[in-house]
C-alpha cells in the first residue's frame, strides 16, 4: 500500500522557468514531510522540509507547500537550472516513526 | 552538515557469497540507522531499522537471516547480505537520523550498488 504517491514519473521544464513537483499522501497521521534530490547511483540529498503546523516553507529557490485538507504537498523550484535535473522524492512520517517515500519524479531542466 | 559515509559504493559478487556494507555517521552519533533498497524506477523501500545495542527491526517480507544488521556502535551499522543471489541485486542505501534540533532530518549514505552474478 503506497502511502505516499508521486503520480508524475517525469517532468521537463525550460531553464529559468518554474518546476512544480507534486506529492500526495493518504495517512492523516503524517505530520512531517521532506523532499530529497537524488542523482543516479548516489544517495538522496535533503532539500527542504515542512511540518504540519505550517503550510509553506521557503529556502532559496525551493519552496514547499502543504495542503493538509487535500493531503497534498508540492515543491516549487524557481528559477529552474540545468543542475536541478535529478529525481526528486517526497517523504512523510508520523512523529517518531519511519519515513515513507514516494516513487520519485525525474526532473529534466532543458538549457 | 551531518555526513553519512557508506562503503563500498559498488560491489560485484558471485552467487552464494556474502557481502558486507558499512554505514558510518561521521560527525554525529546515530542511535538509529535505517537500511533501504531501491529497485530501478521504484521508491526507496525500508528494509530494517537498526538500533545501537539492540536487535534490528525488520519490515514485513524482509528475511532477517538473509540481511544481517549489526549496529555495534553509535557511529557504525553494517548490513550483510548472506548467500547472495541475483535477485538480491539492487541499490542499498543507509540513513541516519541526526539528533538535536533537526532530529527529524535523515542523512543518507551514497549508496551501494550490488550486482550478484
Amino acid at each position: 500500500d503506497q502511502q505516499v504517491k508521486q503520480n508524475s514519473p517525469s517532468l521537463s521544464v525550460q531553464e529559468g522557468r518554474i518546476s512544480i513537483l507534486n506529492c500526495d499522501y493518504t495517512n492523516s497521521m503524517f505530520d512531517y514531510f521532506l523532499w530529497y534530490k537524488k542523482y543516479p547511483a548516489e544517495g538522496p540529498t535533503f532539500l527542504i522540509s515542512i511540518s504540519s503546523i505550517k503550510d509553506k516553507n521557503e529556502d532559496g529557490r525551493f519552496t514547499v507547500f502543504l495542503n493538509k485538507s487535500a493531503k497534498h504537498l508540492s515543491l516549487h523550484i524557481v528559477p529552474s537550472q540545468p543542475g536541478d535535473s535529478a529525481v526528486y522524492f517526497c517523504a512523510a512520517s508520523a512523529t517518531g516513526n519511519q519515513f515513507y517515500f514516494g516513487t520519485g519524479t525525474s526532473l529534466t531542466v532543458i538549457p | 552538515g551531518a555526513v553519512v559515509s557508506q562503503h563500498p559504493s559498488r560491489v560485484i559478487c558471485k552467487s552464494g557469497t556474502s557481502v558486507k556494507i558499512e554505514c558510518r555517521s561521521l560527525d554525529f552519533q546515530a542511535t538509529t540507522m535505517f537500511w533501504y533498497r531501491q529497485f530501478p524506477k521504484q521508491s526507496l523501500m525500508l528494509m530494517a531499522t537498526s538500533n545501537e545495542g539492540s536487535k534490528a527491526t525488520y519490515e514485513q517480507g524482509v528475511e532477517k537471516d538473509k540481511f544481517l544488521i549489526n549496529h555495534a556502535s553509535l557511529t557504525l551499522s553494517t548490513l550483510t547480505v548472506t548467500s547472495a543471489h541475483p535477485e538480491d541485486s539492487s541499490f542499498y542505501i543507509c540513513s541516519a537520523r541526526s539528533p538535536g534540533l533537526n532530529n527529524e532530518k535523515l542523512f543518507f549514505g551514497s549508496g551501494t550498488q550490488l550486482s550478484v552474478l
